[in-house]
């Protein structure tokens, strides 16, 4: 079975400094991981996804993350936070070695204030 | 980039009727498509895959004669919320994955509330 954490429900970040917004995952084979935004009543906009390669993947409105094996995490960041990034972020997980369903974590709201 | 439009995005129904959501990829064609659920500063609860052209897959604990889903072409999924009551009112997202199979696109959302 496949999982995702998201330990923090909301992290709270000053505009222009650096924001973290942490994910570790399960899986039995390789994961594809990937990074989502959702903006309220709206569907999921997709950020970045690591399946091979780089570990550090950078993706879209200056977002990146790392992939770390060791300890099967996979962080969103970004090194200056703007007031637009606060929104609903979902970090999900795919087990590259079968099947295509996405495990989503269950979200964290970021803050981001003036 | 892939587009996939969900409609409608909102809509209020009364209690025992049926509802049809919509999900079109619009430049891709989509061998497999997935509906979620969203309940209020909650997850994605996945309810179903389907592939084009034969029956969807539940997942456990989602009523498939409820729920039914159509995935008739490439481009086209439904969901249909029969019968509809009050607890069946959240938030519906579908989601498409191309022939390339590494992505996933996903709609916009249905608000739906039973009344």
């Amino acid at each position: 079975a496949q999982s995702v954490a998201q330990p923090e429900d909301q992290v709270n970040v000053a505009e222009g400094n650096p924001l973290t917004v942490k994910c570790t995952y399960s899986v039995s084979g390789n994961p594809y991981l990937f990074w989502y935004v959702q903006y309220p009543n709206r569907g999921l906009q997709f950020l970045l996804k690591y399946i091979t390669g780089d570990n550090l993947v950078k993706g879209s409105y200056g977002f990146e993350a790392e992939f770390n094996k060791s300890q099967t995490s996979f962080h969103l960041k970004k090194p200056s936070a703007l007031v637009s990034d606060s929104a609903l972020y979902f970090c999900a997980v795919r087990d590259g070695g079968g099947g295509n369903k996405l495990t989503f974590g269950t979200g964290t709201q970021l803050k981001v204030e003036l | 980039g892939a587009v996939v439009s969900q409609h409608p995005s909102r809509v209020i129904c009364k209690s025992g009727t049926s509802v049809k959501i919509e999900c079109r990829s619009l430049d891709f064609q989509a061998t497999t498509m997935f509906w979620y659920r969203q309940f209020p500063k909650k997850s994605l609860m996945l309810m179903a895959t389907s592939n084009e052209g034969s029956k969807a897959t539940y997942e456990q604990g989602v009523e498939k004669d409820k729920f039914l889903i159509n995935h008739a072409s490439l481009t086209l999924s439904t969901l249909t919320v029969t019968s509809a009551h009050p607890e069946d009112s959240s938030f519906y997202i579908c989601s498409a994955m191309g022939t390339g199979g590494g992505g996933y696109t996903f709609g916009s959302g249905t608000r739906l509330t039973v009344v």
